[in-house]
């Protein structure tokens, strides 16, 4: 397997624009994670899917931010509109039930002027 | 809510040295630990998984404790070498979901 893989590496866009990010988990795993990294924050979960479902999405920071997951295979993050706070890098995480090893994609480093 | 601090928050070490990251967390009702690197502008790599039933977990040159009742892990990293060079996480994984609680990292030096 290639591992979580995330699309787009970097994305730069203007203020009040929607922003897609993009993640696909490694097959098989029932978990899937989004993380959004910031110097000030460090690593905080945003939101997390079990089978597809949203599990807890306590950490979406506002109704700006939301995520779907619509199959196995393939999950979005959301941002709409996007401010200049919302720059961070944001990562994708995927694992099998059961307190197994989380594996992260590379990353989306997002930045919004 | 589960806290974690990891301490020190930057290291630099001779190349050679062994050396110690600390991880401390707040609750205890972990069912597992996991420990990861992250190189400059990369993601996370998973190095060690130690379950709460474990007391330690070894790989290579890597030695990871666990001691859940005191509410701490350590990370043993055994003759160091330049490429050891980057950020180490912990995060802890609570008993009944699984999401983690990351800390905020341990940066580490290795020095030639």
């Amino acid at each position: 397997d290639a591992g979580v893989i995330q699309s787009p590496r970097h994305e730069v866009t203007e203020m009040g624009q929607e922003v897609t990010l993009r993640c696909k988990p490694i097959s098989g795993h029932d978990y899937l994670f989004w993380y959004r990294q910031t110097m000030m924050r460090g690593l905080e979960l945003l939101i997390y899917f079990n089978n597809n479902v949203p599990i807890d999405d306590s950490g979406m920071p506002e109704d700006r931010f939301s995520a779907k997951m619509p199959n196995a295979s393939f999950s979005t993050l959301k941002i709409q509109p996007s401010e200049p706070r919302d720059s961070a890098v944001y990562f994708c995480a995927s694992s099998f039930t059961g307190g197994t090893e989380a594996f992260f994609g590379q990353g989306t480093r997002l930045t919004v002027v | 809510k589960q806290e974690v601090t990891q301490i020190p928050a930057a290291l630099s070490v001779p190349e050679g040295e062994n050396l110690v990251l600390n991880c401390s967390f707040t609750d205890s009702a972990i069912y597992n630990l996991q420990w990861f690197r992250q190189d400059p502008g990369k993601g996370l790599t998973s190095l060690l998984l130690i379950q709460s039933s474990q007391r330690e977990q070894t790989s290579g040159r890597l030695n990871a404790s666990l001691d859940k009742s005191s509410g701490r892990s350590t990370l043993y990293i055994a003759a160091s070498q330049p490429g050891d060079s980057a950020t180490y996480l912990c995060a802890p994984g609570v008993f009944g979901n699984e999401k983690l609680t990351f800390g905020t990292g341990t940066r580490l030096t290795i020095i030639p």
